[in-house]
């Protein structure tokens, strides 16, 4: 198993440029989430999706949107880049079944974006 | 401990000491929490968990201490060594909210 897999691993965008950045897990989780991480601070959520077809605001939404395309895969869109959202992004995914309170998340490598 | 601003706390410890990280979690109401080790370059890595009605877990090479009375977490690594060179952080959840993570230690072993 691949786990989970992000893509780019880089990007470099102009400030109002558009960008989406893709994950997949091959671990059959049901849950899938966006973290940003930024110097000095602790990851942050920006959205997840408890389950295929939901999705949801976390911490930090503004500026980004998602969409679950299927149970393997969980997207987050820029629509227009801003140098606030420099940072390394991470996609992670939980199994979250019913009544599992003590699941713990497990992350890809990261896509480190940089916005001029 | 956790970081405030841009530099985070750092130990440094010399190959084959027992190293102790520690995590001082917000919400007396947190019944889960993790510690996971990012290194350089790379995505965070689950290390061990422990739930609130425990306050002690062992796995290899690792123990994880909860102190829920003044809310700390400790994670204690037996026998570093360089490769344990990482940033560690804590994780926090009550119920079934979401994942609250810390800000992180750098833990730097020398050979």
């Amino acid at each position: 198993n691949a786990g989970v897999t992000q893509t780019p691993k880089f990007q470099v965008l102009k400030t109002g440029q558009s960008m989406t950045l893709q994950c997949a897990q091959d671990m059959n989780h049901n849950s899938m989430y966006w973290y940003r991480q930024d110097p000095g601070m602790g990851l942050r959520l920006i959205y997840y999706s408890a389950s295929e077809g939901t999705t949801d605001k976390g911490e930090v939404p503004n500026g980004y949107n998602v969409s679950r395309l299927n149970k393997r895969e969980f997207s987050l869109r820029l629509e227009s880049a801003a140098p606030s959202q420099t940072s390394v992004y991470f996609c992670a995914s939980s199994v979250q079944t019913s009544g599992a309170r003590w699941e713990t998340q497990y992350f890809g490598p990261g896509t480190r974006l940089l916005v001029l | 401990g956790e970081s405030v601003g841009l530099h985070l706390p750092t130990l440094s410890v010399q190959e084959g000491d027992n190293s102790i990280i520690n995590c001082a979690y917000s919400n007396s109401a947190s019944d889960y929490f993790i510690w996971y080790k990012q290194e350089s370059g790379k995505g965070p890595q689950f290390i061990i968990d422990i739930r609130s009605n425990m306050d002690k877990r062992q796995g290899q090479r690792v123990t994880v201490l909860l102190n829920k009375t003044v809310k700390h977490l400790s994670l204690q690594i037996a026998a570093t060594q360089p490769g344990d060179s990482a940033v560690y952080f804590c994780a926090e959840r009550k119920g079934y909210s979401t994942l609250t993570f810390g800000k992180g230690t750098m833990l730097l072993v020398s050979p």
